[in-house]
């Protein structure tokens, strides 16, 4: 079974730096996905940025890019000129690209960022 | 257009109650998931349905758990005898019809907060 680790429970950030959100993952399949999804209190699930295993390029989404390395099972989040509206959970979540899995996404437990003026 | 909604938005029951969560899903999308999302802990994948397929019930977590999709649409989600360890925010998602080497991005709703005392 997959499993996803984000080892930052929580995270602050001061208003316009960049911060760095991390997230390893565990599989022995070659087709997959990968997703960073934002939660704010509003509990509305919303996509940020995605990324496809055999894509060797890093996604870049705005001020949200993403280091993908594959060797090490890693997915980390880098958010450039935080706003005060980035504040909220991040979840990094994996899919696999098997039709027989029914795309379920498994989710890490997820990291609460906090933006400061 | 709409998105997916879920009712009621909070739900306060007392332990060994039965409870009913609604999920409306988006406009012909195929694909409907129920996710549980308890305190500290990413989602987890409760059960899955698609078009008229049987469901995928292999994440539900007791059989005080199930699940219904009437008509291909609406789902419910209903949870018997009602514990405290059920307490949790139960979102729903929706995607369109399998896209072999798509994305099969799922939109979630935004939850129902359970609150059992």
């Amino acid at each position: 079974a997959q499993t996803v680790t984000q080892s930052q429970p929580e995270m602050s950030v001061q208003e316009a730096e960049t911060v760095t959100l991390s997230c390893t993952y565990d599989t022995s399949e070659s087709d997959y996905y990968l997703f960073w999804y934002k939660q704010p209190p509003s509990r509305q699930m919303i996509l940020v940025i995605r990324q496809e295993a055999y894509k060797q390029q890093n996604a870049t989404e705005n001020r949200f890019s993403v280091n993908f390395q594959k060797a090490a099972k890693s997915f980390s989040l880098k958010i450039s000129d935080s706003q005060l509206g980035d504040a909220a959970m991040y979840f990094c979540a994996y899919r696999s690209g098997s039709g027989g899995s029914n795309y379920k996404l498994t989710f890490g437990k997820g990291t609460l960022l906090t933006v400061n003026p | 257009g709409a998105g997916v909604s879920q009712s009621p938005s909070n739900k306060v029951t007392e332990k060994g109650k039965d409870v009913e969560l609604r999920c409306d899903p988006i406009s012909g999308h195929t694909a409907l998931y129920w996710y549980r999302q308890s305190l500290g802990q990413g989602l987890e994948f409760l059960i899955y349905f698609q078009g008229n397929s049987a469901p995928d019930k292999s994440g539900l977590p007791s059989d005080r758990f199930s699940a219904e999709r009437t008509g291909g649409s609406v789902s419910t989600l209903t949870i018997q005898r009602t514990q405290q360890e059920d307490s949790a925010v139960y979102l729903c998602a929706s995607r369109p019809h399998d896209l072999a080497g798509g994305w099969n991005e799922q939109f979630f709703g935004p939850g129902t907060r359970l609150t059992v005392l």
